[in-house]
């Protein structure tokens, strides 16, 4: 059973600190991407990431950082975690376009809160 | 503004009766892909339409696409109480990059 697995379901923090949102994904995709869902504005990229150590903005990456050291493990950082960070944040693992469809697998979200 | 608006921002709908959500975008696409969203999880892919493809079925899901009209539409049929989720469109234009919707609440009434 394919599994893309997420470090925290909720988690909540102080402005200013510094939050690590992490991914792992069993499934030996090259792609992983990371998004935040808002009401009203449906899902946006924030950074996504095609190969180990590969990684590309998305429309919002102000404010994040990312790192892919292992194939299967996509961190999201928050370098300074401010209130409008507040949000769900989902990672997604694809195969490359080439592949057998390139449909993505969503980890369950974690929901943060930044008080 | 958002490559994909799925019309309706939401719907209501009887058990057993059928379910349509629209989606429209504003650039060329490779595939166009719906995904369903159960309350606070994550999504799950139901279908993906290739650019040169008309419409395409699975199950109780029937999708079609029209790259004329830059428009899709996902047709559930027979509804659940089980289907009561949010629905997305993706659309992928790129190698890497998806762009979804806003999406479709749908709820069916037991």
């Amino acid at each position: 059973d394919v599994k893309v697995t997420q470090s925290s379901r909720y988690l909540v923090k102080r402005t200013g600190e510094k939050v690590f949102l992490e991914c792992v994904q069993d499934m030996d995709h090259e792609n992983m991407f990371w998004y935040r869902q808002d009401p009203g504005l449906g899902l946006r990229l924030i950074y996504f990431s095609y190969d180990v150590k590969m990684k590309e903005k998305g429309d919002i990456p102000e404010g994040y950082s990312v790192s892919r050291e292992k194939k299967e493990r996509f961190s999201l950082i928050l370098e300074s975690a401010s209130t409008n960070q507040t949000s769900m944040y989902l990672c997604a693992s694809s195969t490359p376009a080439s592949g057998r469809g390139n449909e993505q697998f969503f980890g369950p979200g974690t929901r943060l809160t930044v008080l | 503004s958002q490559q994909g608006e799925e019309d309706p921002q939401a719907l209501s709908i009887q058990e057993g009766e059928n379910a349509t959500m629209n989606c429209s975008y504003k650039t060329s696409i490779n595939n166009l892909q719906w995904y369903r969203q159960n309350s606070g999880r994550g999504l799950v892919h139901l279908i993906l339409i290739r650019s040169n493809e008309r419409e395409k079925h699975s199950g109780r899901l029937r999708v079609t696409l029209d790259t004329s009209k830059k428009s899709s539409s996902l047709l559930i049929t027979a509804s659940r109480a089980a289907d009561t989720a949010s629905y997305f469109c993706a659309t992928a234009s790129g190698t890497y990059k998806y762009i979804f919707g806003t999406g479709t609440r749908l709820k069916v009434l037991a």
